[in-house]
């Protein structure tokens, strides 16, 4: 049980372009998602806080309007970079709680902005 | 805000050897969570442990909460241990998890 996958594993994208990353819990209902940023070689940063049906919470110095975040239901959250650009390259992970304290991740989505 | 240290930050053993990977964190905490990130980037729960003791197969971890440290232990380290290890804990009066440093851990055959 609790499981959480992501799509996609990778994408390519050109710089000024947008992408779209979804967070599914597969087997739970999750009542909140988080979403993370791993550059190499360091550790897992948060990034923001979504409850289903509410407006994510953005931790300090994450563009709100760069980052969109939305939990459509207790099963899926999407993460959408806008206007990429080749500093955003990152590997994004996100993550789910259900009823309990414990969080279960995702595989990651690895992000290049050519 | 609270902090989240580990150590070693790096540990190269050879396969069947033991290891003992520490995580300090600076204020009293309610949740602390063990994790495995494998060569690939998946991160695998190992323990959800915020105090005493537990064991899975060759893997056990303790938390002492009073005193602020959790110790992961592996016996018979197999090359499929091999990744960074992550603990973390979450940020005050929140279920935001803060994570450690990180223990980069290399097993050779």
């Amino acid at each position: 049980g609790a499981v959480v996958s992501q799509h996609p594993s990778w994408v390519i994208c050109k710089s000024g372009t947008s992408v779209k990353i979804e967070c599914r819990s597969l087997d739970f209902q999750a009542t909140t998602m988080f979403w993370y940023r791993q550059f190499p070689k360091q550790s897992l940063m948060l990034m923001a806080t979504s409850n289903e049906g509410s407006k994510a919470t953005y931790e300090q110095g994450v563009e709100k309007d760069k980052f969109l975040i939305n939990h459509a239901s207790l099963t899926l959250s999407t993460l959408t970079v806008t206007s990429a650009h080749p500093e955003d390259s990152s590997f994004y992970i996100c993550s789910a709680r259900g009823q309990g304290l414990e969080q279960y991740f995702g595989p990651g989505t690895r992000l290049t902005v050519t | 805000g609270i902090q989240v240290e580990q150590s070693p930050p790096d540990l190269i053993l050879q396969e069947g050897a033991n290891s003992t990977l520490r995580c300090n964190f600076s204020d009293s905490v309610n949740n602390l969570q063990w994790f495995h990130q494998n060569p690939w980037g998946q991160l695998i729960n190992l323990f959800y442990i915020p105090s005493g003791t537990k064991q899975n197969g060759r893997l056990s971890a303790t938390t002492v909460a009073t005193e602020r440290y959790s110790l992961l232990y592996i016996s018979s380290s197999q090359t499929t241990d091999s990744g960074v290890y992550f603990c973390a804990v979450p940020r005050e009066n929140t279920d935001k998890l803060i994570f450690g440093t990180g223990t980069r851990l290399q097993i050779f055959p």
